[in-house]
């Protein structure tokens, strides 16, 4: 069955940085990207980017453009997402979602079918 | 960037109840929309995939619908463990992005 596990939560100061892992088992690793999304406490879902596990390529969002780097390990069907020059407003928590995708009418629906159980990241001095 | 905007914020209403919840977006992105729910404390849940198309094992009472740049969920007669937030998301544009959500609770 398919499953990505994350690793533990995190606490870090204010200028530190973190790698979060997410462990993808129960497909081909390299058929589907990988998204991260971000949901600080008590706000919503914001998303922050993806890779490409077959590849290595990225995208992130705007606001996350340095402060973000997305990493793979294929021998370990792993991907990494390091946060850099943390800040008190990084705090959050942070999920994988494994992007699938199926043919429509129009062309390619692509959607988040499953996610990680989530990593806690405190920003705290 | 593609904006998505849903509303209401918040809803209340009673078991049995039909909701709406709509979003919208700021461009046209045909019919490239998704639905999640997420409960505290956990993961969200894919729900509706290109804006209508029900995700497997996701009971019929949710429904999704539109195209372009109005959507809406719907979900007829609610149970009690609908009571979470939903959240409207796009796949037109390599750049994701979501609703704010909105948070559904018991009247």
């Amino acid at each position: 069955q398919v499953q990505l596990v994350q690793s533990g939560a995190e606490v870090a100061k204010p200028g530190a940085s973190v790698k979060v892992s997410c462990k993808a088992s129960g497909y081909s690793f390299s058929d589907y990207y990988i998204h991260w999304v971000r949901q600080a406490p008590g706000q919503g879902l914001e998303w922050v980017g993806w890779i490409n596990p077959k590849s290595g390529g990225t995208n992130y969002a705007r606001e996350f453009h340095g402060s973000v780097a997305m990493t793979r390990d294929t021998s370990t069907t792993t991907v990494y997402m390091e946060l850099s020059s943390l800040r008190s407003d990084d705090t959050a928590v942070y999920y994988c979602a494994r992007d699938l995708y199926t043919r429509s009418r129009g062309g390619w629906n692509y959607y988040f079918d499953y996610w990680g159980q989530g990593t806690l990241v405190t920003v705290s001095s | 960037d593609i904006q998505m905007t849903q509303s209401p914020s918040s809803l209340s209403a009673s078991v049995g109840d039909r909701v709406t919840i709509a979003c919208r977006a700021s461009e046209n992105i045909g019919s490239y929309l998704n639905w999640y729910q997420q409960k505290p404390g956990k993961a969200p849940n894919l729900l509706i995939y290109g804006a209508s198309n029900l995700h497997s094992g996701v009971p019929s009472r949710f429904s999704g619908s539109g195209f372009g740049t109005d959507f809406t969920l719907t979900i007829s007669g609610l149970q009690p463990e609908d009571f979470a937030t939903y959240y409207c998301q796009q796949s037109h544009s390599t750049l994701r992005s979501f609703g704010q959500g909105t948070k559904l609770e018991i009247k």
